[in-house]
């Protein structure tokens, strides 16, 4: 089992819809979660990161959190084409230790 | 601020050839340092990781090594690169040692290796 689970996709969604991305995780003790946002050919970019169970938002973006599922996800509200990328998940046991990451989810948002 | 500086971003380098990729920090002292590596279609995987100068972690037994010669600069070398090194190289700093708020990478390094 891979420690960071994510479907690959592509995950297509229209234009000014919501797009929901998720994650799931094998290591119960983890603490800490991360989305990072990845263009074609460009370096992760950190978009959200979340340590409580519940949601957090940030402008577009929410991330949710449930450790008792060991499940965690992205939701974009009003897509745009602009959001078109792989959105990595990564989790770390605590603030002490390494970030693992998944392979990454493609979206892609058609107009 | 503090911003990260890979290079080369692209590099094409034959098998048996050497390899030297390097990372500086700007702005913050006495970062922690690591390099990824990004197959094709692939998730990232962590090579080296250092806290300090002269401090290296190794993840994953390999063709690769990683120095720390100075606070900021963080080196990833090979004697002879294999096929199987070709990849998306990053680096990454953050102000903790461990996650933290999270990993800054820097813009990266395309290697093919032919």
């Amino acid at each position: 089992q891979k420690e960071v689970e994510q479907n690959s996709g592509p995950l297509s969604v229209p234009e000014g819809a919501i797009a929901s991305l998720n994650c799931t995780y094998s290591d119960r003790g983890s603490q800490s979660f991360f989305w990072y946002r990845q263009y074609s050919g460009k370096s992760p970019e950190l978009i959200m990161f979340i340590y409580s169970n519940g949601d957090k938002e940030d402008g577009r973006f929410t991330a949710q959190l449930n450790k008792a599922s060991q499940y965690v996800s992205l939701l974009i509200r009003d897509s745009q084409p602009s959001d078109s990328a792989t959105y990595l998940c990564a989790v770390s046991r605590s603030s002490a230790s390494k970030i693992i990451f998944g392979s990454g989810t493609r979206l892609s948002i058609r107009p | 601020s503090q911003t990260i500086h890979q290079w080369p971003a692209t590099l094409v380098q034959p098998v048996g050839s050497p390899l030297s990729l390097e990372c500086t920090v700007e702005g913050t002292s006495n970062p922690n340092l690591y390099w990824y590596r990004q197959a094709a279609g692939r998730g990232l995987q962590l090579l080296f990781y250092s806290v300090g100068i002269g401090q290296i972690s190794s993840e994953v037994p390999q063709n690769l090594s990683a120095s720390r010669p100075q606070d900021r600069q963080f080196i990833l070398s090979s004697k002879k690169l294999l096929l199987s090194d070709s990849g998306f190289y990053l680096c990454a700093w953050s102000v903790y040692q461990g996650a933290g708020n999270g990993y800054t990478f820097g813009s990266g390094t395309r290697l093919t290796v032919v």
